[in-house]
């Protein structure tokens, strides 16, 4: 069983709607959550940290956390054709490591 | 900026050659990172370094060693590269910025290395 889980899509919504993307993971005493967002050829770039239950806003992204489901979530609001990116889930079960999903692709349309 | 840069940014070795690729922050982190990434496979952690000389396996080290004689460099080698071993690598570096933004421990990347072993 992989440690973090996402669907790889593609992910396709027009621009201007709400893009929501998933991440499972397996380690239940994971404390710390990550999104990143990385375009093609470009190195992942942090944009959301989560670390307690619930919502956390930034701008036009939300991370949603549910602990007891094991479940996070990416929200983006008015989704722009520059988001177009692979989106990684990433957890952080203990001190010294972290966990990576494979990655969403998410396509907004023009 | 985290201050971190990869060298080479590409490098197109022969299959059974030894290749290092180098990782250096400029910031004085202790921990720093290996990974590879492929299609399908997402990030995967190779090697990891919480100090001068002090490193541990990741989920893929088979084939790779490391090594980190000062903070600011760690470097991977594959100490006969085989074509399974065509990928991109990133160093990260974890961070802790500050706590009372709501912040905790990060990862940070560098820019990759392309390998290509043919």
């Amino acid at each position: 069983q992989k440690e973090v889980e996402q669907n790889s899509g593609p992910l396709s919504v027009p621009e201007g709607a709400i893009a929501s993307l998933n991440c499972t993971y397996s380690d239940r005493g994971s404390q710390s959550f990550f999104w990143y967002r990385q375009y093609s050829g470009k190195s992942p770039e942090l944009i959301m940290s989560i670390y307690s239950n619930g919502d956390k806003e930034d701008g036009r992204f939300t991370a949603q956390l549910n602990k007891a489901s094991q479940y996070v979530s990416l929200l983006i609001r008015d989704s722009q054709p520059s988001d177009s990116a692979t989106y990684l889930c990433a957890v952080r079960p203990n001190f010294n490591k972290f966990y990576f999903g494979s990655g969403t692709k998410l396509n907004v349309k023009p | 900026d985290a201050g971190i840069t990869q060298s080479p940014r590409h490098k197109v070795t022969e299959t059974g050659t030894p290749v290092t690729l180098r990782c250096h922050q400029t910031e004085n982190h202790r921990y720093m990172y290996w990974y590879r990434q492929d299609p399908g496979h997402g990030l995967r952690l190779i090697h990891y370094s919480y100090g001068v000389k002090d490193t541990d396996k990741g989920e893929v080290s088979d084939g790779y060693s490391v090594s980190r004689s000062k903070t600011e460099d760690f470097l991977l080698t594959l100490e006969s590269a085989t074509s399974s071993q065509t990928s991109v690598y990133f160093c990260a570096i974890r961070v802790t910025p500050d706590r009372g933004k709501g912040r905790g421990t990060e990862a940070f990347f560098g820019q990759g290395t392309r390998l290509t072993v043919v």
